[in-house]
């Protein structure tokens, strides 16, 4: 079956660094997603891996190892507003999108 | 980039209505739409794949019946929850991919539609 794993839930500290995991097993891939959602919205995108490497995008990167089947996404220095659920999701061979269940991020002062 | 509106954003009905949620791509054509539920502190579901022109695909458990979708153009996607019950309550969002735009498979979300079946 298809699957994709990432913590529940993650607790930082403002300024401060977090890496996000997620590892999946799909029927093949064309693409790993990272979004962002707040309680009440809808998800916003964040970044976009098809090749191995790191992604840098601000004080976002995302890196993507396709042979080991993970990911993370790293975001530095911490904002109070980065309290949400970063959503990690893959696309297989189809091109659907198979979603993990979201790692909610507490920011603490 | 692409916009994707949802609309409404609030819905309260009383049980045994029906209420329709329309999804828009505002400057792009969206052969394929995706709608989704969430339930509070879950993540996204898949409930259907609308297809522009032809019957959608659901996903299994979701009531085809109950959850009608209509995707009669490139641009508008609806979502029709039938004789809805306060189980129905949930946050609803579509989904959409830019047709003509290399497929990514990036997906651009609308607002969501929150429903409140009393």
């Amino acid at each position: 079956g298809q699957n994709i794993d990432q913590p529940t839930e993650m607790t930082a500290t403002e300024g401060a660094i977090v890496q996000i995991n997620c590892t999946y097993q799909t029927s093949g891939f064309n693409g790993l997603f990272w979004y962002q959602q707040h309680a009440g919205e809808a998800p916003t995108f964040l970044s976009y891996n098809v090749l191995d490497g790191l992604e840098e995008k601000g004080r976002f990167s995302s890196f993507l190892s396709r042979s080991k089947g993970y990911s993370y996404l790293l975001l530095k220095e911490l904002q109070m507003k980065d309290s949400a659920s970063y959503l990690c999701a893959v696309t297989d061979s189809n091109y659907q999108l198979i979603w993990g269940a979201g790692t909610k991020l507490i920011i603490k002062p | 980039g692409a916009v994707v509106s949802q609309h409404p954003s609030w819905v309260i009905c009383k049980s045994g209505t029906s209420v329709k949620i329309e999804c828009r791509s505002l400057d792009f054509q969206a052969t394929t739409m995706f709608w989704y539920r969430q339930f509070p502190k879950q993540s996204l579901m898949l409930m259907a794949t609308s297809n522009e022109g032809s019957k959608a695909t659901y996903e299994q458990g979701v009531e085809k019946d109950k959850f009608l979708i209509n995707h009669a153009s490139l641009t508008l996607s609806t979502l029709t929850v039938t004789s809805a019950h306060p189980e129905d309550s949930s946050f609803y969002i579509c989904s959409a991919r830019d047709s003509l735009a290399g497929d990514t498979g990036e997906l651009f979300f609308g607002e969501g539609s929150r429903l409140t079946v009393l």
